[in-house]
């Protein structure tokens, strides 16, 4: 069973922080990452994606890769309440159930 | 636009009937994706098809049919729904397979009473 795993959260950050979004994959041989927002009541939105090891800017956001460690994050610079949404990391075709992240103004 | 619809975006029906989800889009991808998302699942792959005519099972196919005659459509049928069939479902496309980058609908909110 290939798996991803998530912290459920909620985690929350004040507004100006940096979140730190986390997640675990089983599958090695996954090639490609993915992290999905979705907001109450809403579809999930592709906002990164990342295919090797490193990190990824993309404005605000990071995505970090670590195959040997099977490990991909997702950072978040200068939060903001708009970004209060469910994350879902996804490799390969496994998606986590995601984590709840709440900005606090 | 271009994008992905799906209808209705809200469906109340009993158990024993017969369901069908719509799913539309515009952006000719060959991959096309049935998703639904409970708590505590997360979103669950129903069935997947790779271009008209063919479609292959995902994780929780049981209790649904599929059909795609063409590229733009992929109907997603509860041949006779249950009350496990309440959920939200998620149609999703993509250039590539599973594994590549994935573009959802609105979603459709279905209860089975």
């Amino acid at each position: 069973q290939k798996e991803v795993e998530q912290n459920s959260g909620p985690l929350s950050v004040p507004e100006g922080a940096i979140a730190s979004l986390n997640c675990t994959y089983s599958d090695r041989g996954s090639q490609s990452f993915f992290w999905y927002r979705q907001y109450s009541g809403k579809s999930p939105e592709l906002i990164m994606s990342i295919y090797s090891n490193g990190d990824k800017e993309d404005g605000r956001f990071t995505a970090q890769l670590n195959k040997a460690s099977q490990y991909v994050s997702l950072l978040i610079r200068d939060s903001q309440p708009s970004d209060s949404a469910t994350y879902l990391c996804a490799a390969g075709r496994a998606f986590g159930k995601g984590t709840l992240l709440t900005v606090n103004p | 636009d271009a994008g992905i619809t799906q209808s209705p975006r809200y469906k109340i029906t009993e158990t024993g009937r017969q369901v069908t989800l719509m799913c539309h889009q515009t952006w000719s991808h060959s991959y096309m994706f049935w998703y639904r998302q409970d708590l505590g699942h997360g979103l669950r792959l129903i069935y997947y098809s790779a271009a008209a005519d063919i479609t292959d099972k995902g994780e929780v196919p049981d209790g649904y049919v599929v059909s795609r005659s063409k590229t733009e459509n992929f109907p997603l049928t509860l041949e006779s729904a249950t009350r496990s069939q309440t959920s939200v479902y998620f149609c999703a496309s993509s250039q590539g397979p599973l594994g590549n980058e994935q573009f959802f609908g609105p979603g459709t909110r279905l209860t089975v009473l």
